[in-house]
C-alpha cells in the first residue's frame, strides 16, 4: 500500500531557527514529489516540486531534497519568520494506473516572534 | 496569470440534498482532479478528468460524481449528503495527467457543511 508518512506532526519553533520536516513514503516508483504550505481554512500553496530524476531544489529559503531508495525527503526551511506558520504538506505523485497525488498527514508549523 | 478558481468558497446543505462545486483550471490546463479533506482522513483523492474523460478514481461511494467540460471546467457533484461529507473540496489542474514538470496547482477549495 502506498503511504505517505509525516515527522514531526507539529513544531513550535523561536524566529530566526533553521529547521527540517520530514516526509517518508513507502513506494519508492514515485513520479514526482511536491511540498505544499496550507493555510488555516486555505487552499493549498506549492513550495516546490522534484522529479524522480532530481535529488533537491531550492527556492529562497527553502530547500528539498529527495531520496528515492530510502523513501525519503526533506524540506529544509532557513531563518525561519512568523510568516512561516503553517501546516506543510508532503504529497508523492505516481503515475501510470495510481494517477493521483498520495498526501502526509502534515506538519503543523509555529514560529515564535 | 489567472489561477484555479473554485466556486461556490461556502456551502451549507441539509442532509439529503444534493450540491454541485465548480473548479475553473487554469488557462491551458487539460488535467483537473478533485480532493476532499478532513480533520480525521486528511486529503482524500476523489477523481480525475483529462479532456473530458474520468481517468481515475478514488475509494468513494458512487454520491460522489463529477464531470468535465470541453474547456476544461469541471464540476463535481454529491448527492444524497450526508454529515460525514463536511469538509474542504480541493480542486488541483495541471498541464497533463502525469502532474507534468509544474506538478499542480490548486484552488481554495470549497468549504461544504451538511446540517
Amino acid at each position: 500500500k502506498q503511504e505517505v508518512t509525516q515527522i514531526p506532526a507539529a513544531l513550535s519553533v523561536p524566529e530566526g531557527e533553521n529547521l527540517v520536516l520530514n516526509c517518508s513514503f513507502t513506494d519508492s516508483a514515485i513520479y514526482n514529489l511536491q511540498w505544499f504550505r496550507q493555510d488555516p481554512g486555505k487552499g493549498l500553496t506549492s513550495l516546490l516540486l522534484i522529479q524522480s530524476s532530481q535529488r533537491e531544489q531550492t527556492s529562497g529559503r527553502l530547500n528539498a531534497s529527495l531520496d528515492k531508495s530510502s523513501g525519503r525527503s526533506t524540506l529544509y526551511i532557513a531563518a525561519s519568520q512568523p510568516g512561516d506558520s503553517a501546516t506543510y504538506l508532503c504529497a508523492v505523485h505516481y503515475g501510470g494506473a495510481t494517477n493521483k497525488l498520495i498526501f502526509g498527514t502534515g506538519t503543523l508549523l509555529a514560529v515564535q516572534p | 496569470k489567472a489561477g484555479v478558481t473554485q466556486t461556490p468558497r461556502y456551502l451549507i446543505k441539509t442532509r439529503g440534498q444534493q450540491v454541485t462545486l465548480s473548479c475553473s483550471p487554469i488557462s491551458g490546463h487539460r488535467s483537473v482532479s478533485w480532493y476532499q479533506q478532513t480533520p480525521g482522513q486528511g486529503l482524500q483523492f476523489l477523481f480525475e478528468y483529462f479532456s473530458e474523460t474520468q481517468r481515475n478514481k478514488g475509494n468513494f461511494p458512487g454520491r460522489f460524481s463529477g464531470r468535465q467540460f470541453s474547456n476544461s471546467r469541471s464540476e463535481m457533484n454529491v448527492s444524497t449528503l450526508e454529515l460525514g461529507d463536511s469538509a474542504l473540496y480541493l480542486c488541483a489542474s495541471s498541464l497533463d495527467t502525469t502532474g507534468g514538470t509544474y506538478g499542480y496547482t490548486f484552488g481554495s477549495g470549497t468549504r461544504l457543511t451538511v446540517v
